[in-house]
């Protein structure tokens, strides 16, 4: 099946700073989702992305699905973006999504 | 708020006994998908079913099951309990079975083991 890694594991940040998250995948995906793991344990989605680019307010998402990675890249970093982000793929129609191990974002003011 | 709903979002057991999680999905949602999420194993997709019909199996052990009803809500039931069953469980829907569009997770039901 498909595997996903994240990287950085770890990112520590000082508030109005900018950061890269970046997602490599091992297949082809029809499907490729960022989430946002806040400290409730909710996971929010942010970006449903198999390919291309989409921004919404402070983050913007790239995929690239020829080179199999995607990129989430938050700008003007706020505390409240302190989180895990996980980025998730899907491959042939019928499988679920399969997580990476996640990158964990404190932002300190 | 994804518009999908679990129950219930805390639950403390003793270890050998059996709980059910129970997840309604959003409206017009025909798939709905179980994952565990613990610190060692991170978020483990363990079954998918779709309009009925078990869809995709994933790491779900034998001591656990789970059921997908015609009204679409579903159930996934965990028995014989060990601690390390303490867990996040996520239930998540999505419009088709297929891939190519977004799956949304619920809150999450919390699950201790003592």
């Amino acid at each position: 099946g498909i595997q996903v890694e994240q990287s950085p594991p770890d990112l520590i940040l000082q508030e109005g700073a900018n950061s890269t998250l970046r997602c490599n995948f091992s297949d082809s995906v029809n499907n490729l989702q960022w989430f946002h793991q806040n400290p409730w344990g909710q996971l929010i989605n942010l970006f449903y992305i198999p390919s291309g680019t989409k921004q919404n307010g402070r983050l913007s998402a790239t995929t690239v699905a020829t080179e199999r990675y995607s990129l989430l890249y938050i700008s003007s970093s706020q505390t409240t973006d302190s989180g895990v982000y996980f980025c998730a793929a899907g491959g042939q129609a019928g499988t679920a999504l399969i997580f990476g191990k996640g990158t964990t974002l404190s932002v300190s003011s | 708020d994804s518009g999908v709903t679990q129950t219930p979002k805390h639950l403390i057991t003793a270890t050998g006994q059996r709980v059910t999680l129970r997840c309604s999905p959003r409206s017009g949602d025909l798939s709905v998908y179980w994952y565990q999420q613990s610190l060692d194993q991170g978020l483990q997709f363990l079954i998918q079913y779709y309009n009925g019909e078990e869809r995709a199996k994933g790491n779900i052990l034998e001591r656990f099951s789970a059921q997908q009803f015609p009204d679409l809500h579903s159930e996934l039931n965990l028995s014989s309990l060990e601690l390390g069953d303490s867990a996040l469980y996520f239930c998540a829907s999505s419009e088709y079975g297929g891939g190519g569009n977004t799956i949304y997770f619920g809150e999450g039901s919390w699950l201790t083991v003592v």
